[in-house]
């Protein structure tokens, strides 16, 4: 069956940078598109941005544009987010998500289990 | 970006109950609307797609339903493990975007 296993926590200062990732079995990994999606404390998920498994294409909402950087290592199945110029609100889990087919609709049906990074100076 | 606007927040419940979580969005989504069950410290769940859709496995006590820009998840005899929050997403434009959650809380 199809897992996303997602690195684990991070404890991280203001202005470090973070890299997760997330490593998918049960499924041919350049088959799908992998989406990354955070949810901070209390609040809604909030989608990042995706990439492309099979050709590396990526495409980040406006807000997280400057400061994400999506990557893949299809050797390894898996697939990276990198944020950088972190401060207190980037606290949150990140996930990352499988969109469930290729028709281009961001409709996710497999996730990973999370990964808890902290901002704290 | 598109508004997502769930109700009631909380919804307080009891087993055996028939409960209905709405979700609307602030302009029509045709029927890109996605429904995920979130319990405590792990990640969403697939449940529905595409307003109607169950994902595989999901029981068949729920039930999607809506067009445009308000839709419905119901959920009949409700049981122990379906206490948890319930979001909608909608995938019609870009960026999707979720609403803010509907946490099904025990009576």
């Amino acid at each position: 069956q199809v897992h996303l296993v997602q690195s684990g926590a991070e404890v991280k200062k203001p202005g470090a940078s973070v890299k997760v990732s997330c490593q998918a079995s049960g499924y041919t990994f350049i088959d799908y598109v992998i989406h990354w999606v955070r949810q901070a404390p209390g609040q809604r998920p909030e989608w990042m941005g995706w990439i492309n498994a099979a050709n590396g294409n990526t495409k980040s909402s406006q807000e997280f544009q400057a400061r994400v950087t999506i990557t893949r290592d299809t050797s390894a199945a898996t697939a990276y987010m990198e944020l950088s110029s972190l401060r207190s609100e980037d606290t949150a889990v990140y996930y990352c998500a499988r969109q469930y087919d290729s028709s281009g609709f961001y409709f996710f049906d497999f996730w990973g289990q999370g990964s808890l990074v902290i901002i704290s100076s | 970006d598109i508004q997502m606007t769930q109700s009631p927040s909380p919804l307080s419940a009891s087993i055996g109950d028939t409960i209905t979580i709405a979700c609307r969005a602030s302009q029509s989504i045709n029927r890109w609307l996605a429904w995920y069950q979130q319990k405590p410290g792990e990640a969403p769940k697939s449940l529905i797609s595409g307003s109607s859709r169950l994902q595989g496995g999901v029981p068949s006590r729920f039930r999607g339903d809506g067009f445009g820009t308000d839709f419905t998840l119901t959920i009949s005899g409700l049981q122990p493990e379906d206490f948890a929050t319930y979001y909608c997403q909608q995938y019609y434009d870009f960026p999707p975007t979720f609403g803010q959650g509907t946490r099904v809380e025990i009576k």
